[in-house]
C-alpha cells in the first residue's frame, strides 16, 4: 500500500496555464506538507497543514494556493504558471507538526513549464 | 533561526569501506535531528532521528548517526558501504517547543560508493 501518493507524477504544461497536484496519505497523520525541490536538489518548504489548519506559509508567490479538504488530502493549485515554477514538488505527512515526528514523503511530481 | 550545513557536496567511498556524511546544525535549545535518503527519481525516505538520550542513534539499512552537542554535529555513518547506498543524503533539524513546526533541511550530500 502506498503511504503518501501524488498525482500526477509528471506534468508538462505551457506558461500561463493553471494546474493542480493532488496528494493523499493513508497513514492517519494529521499534518501534511508541500515542498519544492529545485534543479540543484535544494528542498524548500512551501506550506503545511495541521488538522486542516494552515501552520506554515512560506514566502511563495500567491499564485500557489494549497487546499486541505480533510486530514488525508492536501492539494496544490498553481495559477499562471511560469518557467521558474519548473521543479519537483513533494508532498509529505507526519503525525504531529512539531517535535520529533519524522515526515513521510510522496514520490514527487515533476512539473515542467515550457 | 535554525539552519543545517552539509559541508560536502559529494562523498566518494569504496565498497566495503566505512562512510561518513557530515552535518552540523544551529538551533535554539535542544534539537531534533533527522537523516533522510533520496534515491534517483524518488521521494525522501526517513533513515533515523535523534530526540534525546544516547548520542549514537541506529537507523535503517545499517546506518547510524552520532550526536555531538559540543560540536553541534550529527554525522551519518555506516561501517561498510554498499554500492546500493549510493544516493543523496539530507540532514534536517527542528527546534524544540511549541510553534516549532518547520523542519529545515541541508542542501544534501551525494554519496557515491565505488565497486
Amino acid at each position: 500500500d502506498t503511504a503518501v501518493s501524488q498525482t500526477p507524477k509528471y506534468l508538462v504544461t505551457q506558461m500561463g496555464n493553471d494546474k493542480s497536484i493532488k496528494c493523499e496519505q493513508n497513514l492517519g497523520h494529521d499534518t501534511m506538507y508541500w515542498y519544492k525541490q529545485d534543479s540543484k536538489k535544494f528542498l524548500k518548504i512551501m506550506f503545511s497543514y495541521n488538522n486542516k489548519e494552515l501552520i506554515i506559509n512560506e514566502t511563495v508567490p500567491n499564485r500557489f494556493s494549497p487546499k486541505s479538504p480533510d486530514k488525508a488530502h492536501l492539494n496544490l493549485h498553481i495559477n499562471s504558471l511560469e518557467l521558474g515554477d519548473s521543479a519537483v514538488y513533494f508532498c509529505a505527512s507526519s503525525q504531529g507538526g512539531q517535535g520529533a515526528y519524522e515526515q513521510y514523503f510522496g514520490p514527487g511530481t515533476r512539473l515542467t513549464v515550457t | 533561526a535554525q539552519s543545517v550545513a552539509q559541508p560536502e557536496d559529494q562523498v566518494n567511498v569504496a565498497e566495503g569501506n566505512p562512510l561518513t556524511v557530515k552535518c552540523t546544525y544551529s538551533v535554539s535549545g535542544n534539537p531534533y535531528l533527522f537523516w533522510y535518503v533520496q534515491y534517483p527519481n524518488r521521494g525522501l525516505q526517513f533513515l533515523l532521528k535523534y530526540i534525546t538520550g544516547d548520542n549514537l542513534v541506529k537507523g535503517s539499512y545499517g546506518f547510524e548517526a552520532e550526536f555531538n552537542k559540543s560540536q553541534t554535529s550529527f554525522h551519518l555513518k555506516k561501517p561498510s558501504a554498499l554500492v546500493s547506498d549510493s544516493a543523496l543524503y539530507f540532514c534536517a533539524v527542528r527546534g524544540p517547543g511549541a510553534g516549532s513546526y518547520q523542519l529545515t533541511f541541508g542542501k544534501g550530500t551525494k554519496l557515491s560508493v565505488i565497486p
